[in-house]
């Protein structure tokens, strides 16, 4: 079974530019989450979609969005970029809202000049 | 608001030998979740290990135990036979019941010595 794919690994963008990373979860599951990570801040939580609806948000900004599709991949969206988002993005899926099992993907290194 | 603490930013461990992670946390909630979560170089968050609050018993995964102490919210991972590949930064991390997201703690960077 193929594990959390996220894409793509490595992302370089100028401040002002918009960004955005896709996740593909885990085969039949429905729930992802996406954390960001920096070496200042540590792990934070972004937002957890289920079903293609987002089900909890941390506290970021509405620069920071996203969505899930049909098939539960998911797209997050950054824009108007600052140098302070450069960050390791990492998704993370399991098989119900919830559930204390996450798998994570190997994350999306943003760079922003 | 939760908080997660690990208070050793680094650690190293001969190869074969035993090390102790230690994490504290701060909660209000009597129903939570803690693990810890492991990520080498590869970047990937990898769960090694959960505790459930409302078990008593030490959760155990062949080498890795917890030392669950939930009156001092207190979340130590003992590493037994310490492998060359257990070499990685360490996360303990927290979830209530009633909500979803995890809190991390600031990780452990650990070394292991051959």
């Amino acid at each position: 079974k193929a594990g959390v794919t996220q894409t793509p690994r490595y992302l370089i963008k100028t401040r002002g530019q918009q960004v955005t990373l896709s996740c593909s979860p885990i085969s039949g599951h429905r729930s992802v989450s996406w954390y960001q990570q920096t070496p200042g801040q540590g792990l934070q939580f972004l937002f957890e979609y289920f079903s293609e609806t987002q089900r909890n948000k941390g506290n970021f900004p509405g620069r920071f969005s996203g969505r899930q599709f049909s098939n539960s991949r998911s797209e997050m969206n950054v824009s108007t970029l600052e140098l302070g988002d450069s960050a390791l993005y990492l998704c993370a899926s399991s098989f119900r809202m919830g559930n204390e099992k996450l798998f994570f993907g190997s994350g999306t290194q943003l760079s922003v000049l | 608001a939760q908080t997660v603490t690990q208070s050793q930013p680094e650690m190293s461990v001969q190869e074969a030998e035993t090390v102790t992670l230690s994490c504290t946390y701060d909660t209000s909630e009597s129903d939570y979740y803690l693990f810890w979560y492991k990520q080498p170089p590869s970047r990937q968050m990898i769960l090694v290990i959960r505790q459930e609050a409302y078990k008593q018993q030490n959760a155990t995964e062949n080498r890795f135990s917890v030392n669950f102490q939930k009156a001092a919210k207190s979340f130590s991972l003992k590493i037994s036979d310490s492998q060359l590949g257990d070499a990685a930064m360490y996360f303990c991390a927290y979830r209530p019941g009633s909500a979803r997201q995890l809190t991390f703690g600031s990780g452990t960077q650990l070394t292991v010595l051959p």
